[in-house]
């Protein structure tokens, strides 16, 4: 059973270009949250996908957005990147009914230069 | 808003020394409280749970305590081993706001052995 998927593992980047990330939820999850964890912190969260809308949206600007696919798997989008957008960025999947149980992926090492 | 604290690291234990990771939280209500682990290079998983007060949350020989007088769910476990070493977070899902994860900066663990 594989678990919660995510690519790319790592991607550089430069100030003022966009970039997709890209998540595979754990077999039979239908709910993906992503969160933004910058080095040495906690993360934090980003928005939440469930039935292919977004449903929850933490405080984050605009210029990040998402996207959820009939097969449940997830994108999370960010424009115009500046350099306080690097960090590692996380995919978590759960089961609608089951929010506190979060599956976590090993995240995309996201650096703006 | 909702927020959670947790003692600052590095925390520096040799083999099978007591260890307590403190954590309080601020939350309208009665939230859930979780315990998550992340291993160097991986995701976090999910370590332990609560999700009423006086619940104790256990896994692996830690435990946690969800204390709504004091507002706390410290993380504790009575022998540390050399494979404990990782980074700890706290974190909580509030009553109210939807079924957002907010999580503490976290505390690394170094264990000696």
């Amino acid at each position: 059973d594989a678990g919660v998927t995510q690519s790319p593992t790592h991607l550089i980047k430069t100030r003022g270009q966009q970039v997709t990330l890209r998540c595979s939820p754990k077999s039979g999850h239908d709910t993906v949250s992503w969160y933004q964890q910058a080095l040495g912190q906690g993360p934090q969260f980003i928005f939440q996908y469930y039935e292919e809308e977004e449903r929850q949206r933490g405080n984050f600007p605009d210029r990040f957005s998402g996207h959820q696919f009939p097969n449940y798997s997830s994108e999370l989008n960010v424009n115009a990147l500046l350099l306080g957008d690097s960090a590692l960025y996380l995919c978590a999947s759960s089961l609608r009914g089951q929010l506190y149980e979060q599956y976590f992926g090993p995240g995309t090492r996201l650096t703006v230069t | 808003g909702d927020s959670v604290t947790q003692m600052e690291g590095p925390v520096t234990l040799s083999e099978e020394a007591f260890l307590t990771i403190n954590c309080t939280y601020t939350a309208t209500g009665y939230p859930s409280l979780f315990w998550y682990v992340q291993y160097p290079g991986e995701g976090l998983q999910l370590l332990l749970k609560a999700t009423k007060a006086d619940d104790k949350g256990s896994n692996k020989g830690f435990e946690a305590t969800y204390r709504k007088e004091t507002t706390s769910f410290h993380l504790e476990k009575g022998s540390v081993q050399v494979s404990d070493s990782a980074v700890y977070f706290c974190a909580l899902i509030g009553r109210t706001g939807g079924f957002k994860t907010i999580f503490g900066a976290g505390t690394r663990l170094f264990v000696k052995a």
